[in-house]
């Protein structure tokens, strides 16, 4: 089974509308995190977002948010004021023991996101 | 500051050939990794290492070899290519604190003819 799972492979978005890619989970882990990647078409990957599973409230970084489910195991970014430079590819990915230090990421296979003027 | 960097950033090979890719972080980081990125499959993990001198495997280890002879430095290495090692490897790295967040460095683009 899928541990991370983007049901979305593409999505399209007029600019400085909201969206939401959706992401959902698997882990019988208590302790876990969860992030999200842009990955332009340039190739380089870009930390977007993270979320602990203990953290009580969702993440924020600037037009990103992190709609944080637990009961749902969904982890859903939302995208506010799309802007054109946010076409990308955008990865979900966890790493199961929040705490135990360097475990590796697991990647969803990414939603297109492409945004039109 | 470079942060991750990766060299070479493409490269072709021919069946059976060998090469070393490169990985260099200047961010102090103890954990490294490879990742092999394929179309409609996101990122699977190689290998990764905790720390100077040591390596583990990780979800596609098979064909691929990596040393962490230098805390800065891992190199995946391809011993004989294969077609369906053509892929996008990535590198990336971490503090191995806790809640931290792994740099990637930019890519190697690998065509295997």
């Amino acid at each position: 089974a899928q541990k991370i799972t983007q049901t979305q492979p593409g999505m399209f978005v007029q600019e400085k509308e909201a969206v939401t890619l959706d992401c959902t989970y698997d882990t019988s882990d208590q302790s876990y995190g969860l992030f999200w990647y842009k990955q332009p078409s340039s190739g380089e990957m870009i930390f977007l977002i993270y979320q602990g599973s203990y953290d009580e409230q969702n993440a924020t970084e600037g037009r990103y948010s992190l709609n944080f489910q637990k009961a749902r195991k969904s982890a859903n970014l939302v995208i506010s004021a799309s802007q054109l430079g946010d076409s990308a590819m955008y990865f979900c990915a966890m790493r199961e023991g929040a705490n135990q230090a360097g475990t590796a990421l697991i990647f969803g296979k990414g939603t297109t996101l492409s945004v039109s003027s | 500051n470079a942060g991750v960097t990766q060299t070479p950033k493409f490269r072709v090979l021919k069946t059976g050939q060998s090469m070393t890719l490169l990985c260099a972080q200047d961010m102090n980081h103890e954990y490294m990794y490879w990742y092999r990125q394929d179309p409609g499959m996101g990122l699977r993990l190689i290998h990764y290492s905790v720390g100077e001198g040591t390596t583990a495997k990780g979800e596609v280890p098979d064909g691929y070899n990596v040393s962490r002879l230098k805390k800065q430095n891992f190199l995946l290495g391809l011993e004989s290519a294969a077609p369906s090692q053509t892929s996008v490897y990535f590198c990336a790295s971490s503090q191995g604190t806790g809640q931290e967040t792994q740099y990637f460095g930019p890519g190697t683009r690998l065509l295997v003819l």
